[in-house]
Protein backbone atom coordinates (compact mmCIF):
# COMPACT_ATOMS: atom_id res chain seq x y z
CA UNK A 1 0.00 0.00 0.00
CA UNK A 2 3.08 2.52 -1.09
CA UNK A 3 1.93 5.97 -1.11
CA UNK A 4 4.22 7.00 -3.22
CA UNK A 5 6.29 5.11 -5.48
CA UNK A 6 9.52 5.28 -7.67
CA UNK A 7 11.84 3.07 -10.03
CA UNK A 8 14.51 2.69 -9.54
CA UNK A 9 15.72 3.34 -6.42
CA UNK A 10 19.11 3.02 -7.97
CA UNK A 11 20.61 4.09 -11.15
CA UNK A 12 24.11 3.74 -12.17
CA UNK A 13 24.81 4.78 -15.73
CA UNK A 14 27.66 6.41 -17.79
CA UNK A 15 28.19 9.55 -19.19
CA UNK A 16 25.91 10.49 -22.00
CA UNK A 17 22.95 7.70 -21.83
CA UNK A 18 19.68 8.51 -21.40
CA UNK A 19 17.37 7.35 -18.44
CA UNK A 20 14.19 7.35 -17.20
CA UNK A 21 13.00 7.75 -13.71
CA UNK A 22 9.33 6.60 -13.42
CA UNK A 23 6.86 7.98 -10.23
CA UNK A 24 3.48 6.71 -9.23
CA UNK A 25 0.96 7.83 -6.78
CA UNK A 26 -2.35 5.70 -5.30
CA UNK A 27 -3.03 8.71 -2.54
CA UNK A 28 -5.64 10.41 -5.35
CA UNK A 29 -3.66 13.42 -5.29
CA UNK A 30 -3.75 16.03 -8.35
CA UNK A 31 -0.51 17.60 -8.33
CA UNK A 32 2.86 15.88 -8.31
CA UNK A 33 6.43 16.78 -7.93
CA UNK A 34 10.12 16.21 -8.73
CA UNK A 35 12.56 17.42 -6.75
CA UNK A 36 16.85 16.92 -6.87
CA UNK A 37 18.88 17.08 -3.62
CA UNK A 38 22.09 17.07 -4.29
CA UNK A 39 25.09 16.18 -2.16
CA UNK A 40 24.35 18.76 0.15
CA UNK A 41 21.70 17.85 0.79
CA UNK A 42 19.68 20.67 -0.55
CA UNK A 43 16.36 19.77 -1.69
CA UNK A 44 15.11 21.83 -4.94
CA UNK A 45 11.72 21.84 -6.81
CA UNK A 46 12.51 20.84 -10.78
CA UNK A 47 8.73 20.88 -11.84
CA UNK A 48 5.00 20.25 -11.29
CA UNK A 49 2.19 19.22 -13.34
CA UNK A 50 -1.15 19.16 -11.85
CA UNK A 51 -3.89 17.18 -13.75
CA UNK A 52 -1.41 16.22 -16.01
CA UNK A 53 -0.58 20.04 -16.71
CA UNK A 54 3.17 21.50 -16.55
CA UNK A 55 2.53 24.24 -13.98
CA UNK A 56 6.10 24.69 -12.31
CA UNK A 57 8.98 25.18 -14.42
CA UNK A 58 12.32 25.46 -12.68
CA UNK A 59 15.41 26.54 -14.24
CA UNK A 60 16.66 23.07 -15.12
CA UNK A 61 18.52 22.00 -18.17
CA UNK A 62 15.84 21.10 -20.90
CA UNK A 63 17.85 17.78 -21.11
CA UNK A 64 15.46 17.04 -18.18
CA UNK A 65 11.87 16.31 -19.33
CA UNK A 66 8.81 15.34 -17.44
CA UNK A 67 6.31 13.56 -19.01
CA UNK A 68 2.55 12.72 -16.81
CA UNK A 69 0.50 10.24 -18.65
CA UNK A 70 -2.23 10.26 -16.20
CA UNK A 71 -2.24 12.18 -12.97
CA UNK A 72 -1.27 9.17 -10.54
CA UNK A 73 1.93 9.05 -12.81
CA UNK A 74 5.31 11.45 -13.73
CA UNK A 75 7.75 10.28 -15.22
CA UNK A 76 11.10 11.84 -15.68
CA UNK A 77 13.44 11.70 -18.29
CA UNK A 78 16.83 12.68 -18.73
CA UNK A 79 19.06 12.88 -21.90
CA UNK A 80 22.67 12.91 -22.02
CA UNK A 81 23.50 12.61 -18.70
CA UNK A 82 26.13 14.51 -17.08
CA UNK A 83 28.51 13.94 -13.89
CA UNK A 84 26.47 17.35 -12.43
CA UNK A 85 23.44 15.05 -12.85
CA UNK A 86 24.44 12.71 -9.76
CA UNK A 87 21.86 13.27 -7.34
CA UNK A 88 18.63 12.15 -5.39
CA UNK A 89 15.50 12.93 -7.39
CA UNK A 90 12.24 12.70 -5.09
CA UNK A 91 9.40 12.81 -6.73
CA UNK A 92 6.09 14.08 -4.30
CA UNK A 93 2.33 14.46 -4.45
CA UNK A 94 -0.51 16.58 -3.14
CA UNK A 95 -3.69 17.64 -3.20
CA UNK A 96 -3.54 21.12 -5.28
CA UNK A 97 -2.84 23.59 -3.39
CA UNK A 98 -0.23 25.32 -1.69
CA UNK A 99 -1.62 24.53 1.70
CA UNK A 100 -1.38 21.09 0.83
CA UNK A 101 1.29 18.88 2.33
CA UNK A 102 3.41 16.99 -0.06
CA UNK A 103 4.35 13.45 0.31
CA UNK A 104 7.60 12.29 -0.88
CA UNK A 105 8.24 9.09 -2.69
CA UNK A 106 11.36 6.68 -1.16
CA UNK A 107 13.79 8.77 -3.90
CA UNK A 108 16.05 7.78 -6.74
CA UNK A 109 19.95 7.69 -6.50
CA UNK A 110 21.37 8.64 -9.83
CA UNK A 111 25.16 8.25 -9.91
CA UNK A 112 26.73 8.83 -13.43
CA UNK A 113 29.90 7.75 -13.79
CA UNK B 1 11.04 35.78 -2.88
CA UNK B 2 10.48 33.28 0.01
CA UNK B 3 13.39 32.34 1.99
CA UNK B 4 14.03 29.42 4.59
CA UNK B 5 17.27 29.70 7.00
CA UNK B 6 18.39 26.95 8.99
CA UNK B 7 21.53 28.05 10.86
CA UNK B 8 22.80 25.34 12.69
CA UNK B 9 23.91 22.61 10.18
CA UNK B 10 24.47 19.73 12.71
CA UNK B 11 23.84 19.32 16.16
CA UNK B 12 25.01 16.26 18.20
CA UNK B 13 23.57 15.88 21.25
CA UNK B 14 23.37 12.99 24.09
CA UNK B 15 20.52 10.51 24.57
CA UNK B 16 17.05 12.30 26.83
CA UNK B 17 18.73 15.29 25.58
CA UNK B 18 16.75 17.91 24.33
CA UNK B 19 17.30 19.58 20.93
CA UNK B 20 15.94 22.53 19.62
CA UNK B 21 16.16 23.36 15.57
CA UNK B 22 15.59 26.79 14.73
CA UNK B 23 13.85 27.83 11.31
CA UNK B 24 13.24 31.32 10.56
CA UNK B 25 12.00 31.94 6.98
CA UNK B 26 11.16 35.49 4.41
CA UNK B 27 8.27 35.95 2.69
CA UNK B 28 6.20 38.93 1.88
CA UNK B 29 2.85 36.90 1.49
CA UNK B 30 0.16 37.15 4.23
CA UNK B 31 -1.02 33.39 3.85
CA UNK B 32 1.69 30.81 3.70
CA UNK B 33 1.88 27.34 5.03
CA UNK B 34 5.33 26.17 6.93
CA UNK B 35 6.39 22.67 7.01
CA UNK B 36 8.87 20.33 8.64
CA UNK B 37 10.00 17.40 7.28
CA UNK B 38 12.46 14.19 8.50
CA UNK B 39 15.15 12.75 6.09
CA UNK B 40 16.40 9.70 8.37
CA UNK B 41 19.36 7.61 7.44
CA UNK B 42 17.25 5.47 5.04
CA UNK B 43 17.22 8.54 2.82
CA UNK B 44 12.97 9.01 3.11
CA UNK B 45 11.45 12.17 3.37
CA UNK B 46 8.74 11.97 6.55
CA UNK B 47 6.29 14.71 6.64
CA UNK B 48 6.16 15.79 10.33
CA UNK B 49 3.72 18.82 10.54
CA UNK B 50 2.05 21.88 8.91
CA UNK B 51 1.29 24.91 10.12
CA UNK B 52 -0.83 27.67 8.41
CA UNK B 53 0.11 31.51 9.29
CA UNK B 54 -2.93 32.56 10.48
CA UNK B 55 -2.37 29.88 13.60
CA UNK B 56 0.54 30.77 16.41
CA UNK B 57 -0.96 27.86 18.14
CA UNK B 58 2.20 25.98 19.45
CA UNK B 59 1.82 22.14 18.94
CA UNK B 60 3.16 19.28 20.72
CA UNK B 61 3.04 15.53 19.32
CA UNK B 62 4.57 12.77 21.96
CA UNK B 63 8.20 13.97 22.21
CA UNK B 64 8.07 16.33 19.32
CA UNK B 65 7.08 20.18 19.73
CA UNK B 66 6.63 23.26 17.69
CA UNK B 67 6.73 26.77 18.39
CA UNK B 68 5.23 29.24 15.71
CA UNK B 69 6.36 33.09 16.46
CA UNK B 70 5.03 35.20 13.13
CA UNK B 71 6.47 38.70 15.12
CA UNK B 72 9.99 36.61 15.11
CA UNK B 73 9.27 34.66 11.60
CA UNK B 74 10.67 31.81 13.39
CA UNK B 75 9.21 28.20 13.22
CA UNK B 76 11.20 26.14 15.71
CA UNK B 77 11.13 22.64 16.70
CA UNK B 78 11.89 20.64 19.68
CA UNK B 79 12.86 17.33 20.57
CA UNK B 80 12.45 16.25 24.05
CA UNK B 81 14.09 13.65 25.47
CA UNK B 82 15.87 12.79 22.23
CA UNK B 83 16.41 8.80 21.68
CA UNK B 84 19.08 7.88 18.63
CA UNK B 85 16.29 7.09 15.98
CA UNK B 86 15.90 10.39 16.67
CA UNK B 87 18.92 11.32 14.23
CA UNK B 88 18.42 12.71 10.85
CA UNK B 89 18.09 15.03 8.80
CA UNK B 90 15.59 17.80 9.46
CA UNK B 91 14.19 20.46 7.11
CA UNK B 92 11.92 23.60 7.59
CA UNK B 93 9.92 24.39 4.28
CA UNK B 94 7.37 27.43 3.18
CA UNK B 95 4.72 27.55 0.63
CA UNK B 96 2.61 30.71 -0.30
CA UNK B 97 -0.06 31.63 -2.17
CA UNK B 98 2.32 33.70 -4.53
CA UNK B 99 4.98 31.60 -4.98
CA UNK B 100 3.21 27.86 -5.05
CA UNK B 101 6.30 25.83 -4.31
CA UNK B 102 7.82 24.31 -1.29
CA UNK B 103 11.07 26.21 -0.42
CA UNK B 104 13.24 24.01 1.47
CA UNK B 105 15.51 25.45 3.93
CA UNK B 106 19.09 23.73 3.95
CA UNK B 107 18.30 21.46 6.62
CA UNK B 108 19.88 20.44 10.14
CA UNK B 109 21.66 17.42 10.63
CA UNK B 110 20.77 16.18 14.22
CA UNK B 111 23.45 12.72 15.93
CA UNK B 112 21.87 11.10 18.83
CA UNK B 113 24.48 9.32 20.82
CA UNK B 114 23.57 6.63 22.89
Amino acid sequence: DTAVSQTPKYLVTQMGNDKSIKCEQNLGHDTMYWYKQDSKKFLKIMFSYNNKELIINETVPNRFSPKSPDKAHLNLHINSLELGDSAVYFCASSQEGMKETQYFGPGTRLLVL
Amino acid sequence: AQKVTQAQTEISVVEKEDVTLDCVYETRDTTYYLFWYKQPPSGELVFLIRRNSFDEQNEISGRYSWNFQKSTSSFNFTITASQVVDSAVYFCALNTFADYKLSFGAGTTVTVRA
